[in-house]
């Protein structure tokens, strides 16, 4: 399979935990994107790299999330000190510029008790 | 504010009712208009990208088309394998790539 890949699928963690995640994007994609979905609303966006430079983040990233891309390749999306309203589901998406469109992985669930 | 408003929040059909869904949209240059489909917990998978008013793309029983403030889904003949959430998004706040989507529509198709 040659698109888009999170893991871990599902995390359920406790309030005060960290918890990482990583997206691998389609192998010859050099922008990679962080969303966030919760239930009944459309993702909204979080952060974007352009190979392993971040260019922009949302202000939806609190100063408890941090998201690396080291080499262009693989990308971490971190949360610390976990809230509950920190449940939803996360989405990679990738692209090849100057194409725009965007495809998405299948995304992290969290939980946060 | 570039906003996304899709219409109707929720549609059910019977197999073979053709229909379409709504997506109006406010931002200031058009940069594209994407269509997406979602299965529940899962993420979204691609359909179309349409840029200039007039333009329509197809696949299979879906059809896109967009105007200056609107974009169209149309669905013929719908089979229940249809059945997802259809999200519209634009890239906004003057970029290309910072999409706002809609909430979306959710779809079901009876047999």
């Amino acid at each position: 399979d040659t698109g888009v890949s999170q893991n871990p699928r599902h995390k359920i963690t406790k309030r005060g935990q960290n918890v990482t995640f990583r997206c691998d994007p389609i192998s010859e994609h050099n922008r990679l994107y962080w969303y966030r979905q919760t239930l009944g609303q459309g993702p909204e966006f979080l952060t974007y790299f352009q190979n392993e430079a971040q260019l922009e983040k949302s202000r939806l990233l609190s100063d408890r999330f941090s998201a690396e891309r080291p080499k262009g390749s693989f990308s971490t999306l971190e949360i610390q000190r976990t809230e509950q309203g920190d449940s939803a589901m996360y989405l990679c998406a990738s692209s090849l510029a100057p194409h725009n469109e965007q495809f998405f992985g299948p995304g992290t669930r969290l939980t946060v008790l | 504010e570039d906003q996304v408003t899709q219409s109707p929040e929720a549609l059910r059909l019977q197999e073979g009712e053709s229909s379409s869904l709504n997506c109006s949209y406010t931002v200031s240059g058009l940069r594209g208009l994407f269509w997406y489909r979602q299965d529940p917990g899962k993420g979204p998978e691609f359909l179309f990208t349409l840029y200039s008013a007039g333009e329509e793309k197809e696949k299979e029983r879906l059809k896109a088309t967009l105007t200056k403030k609107e974009s169209f889904l149309h669905i013929t003949a719908p089979k229940p394998e249809d059945s997802a959430t259809y999200l519209c998004a634009v890239p906004s706040g003057g970029s290309n790539y910072k999409l706002t989507f809609g909430k979306g529509t959710l779809l079901t198709v009876n047999p």
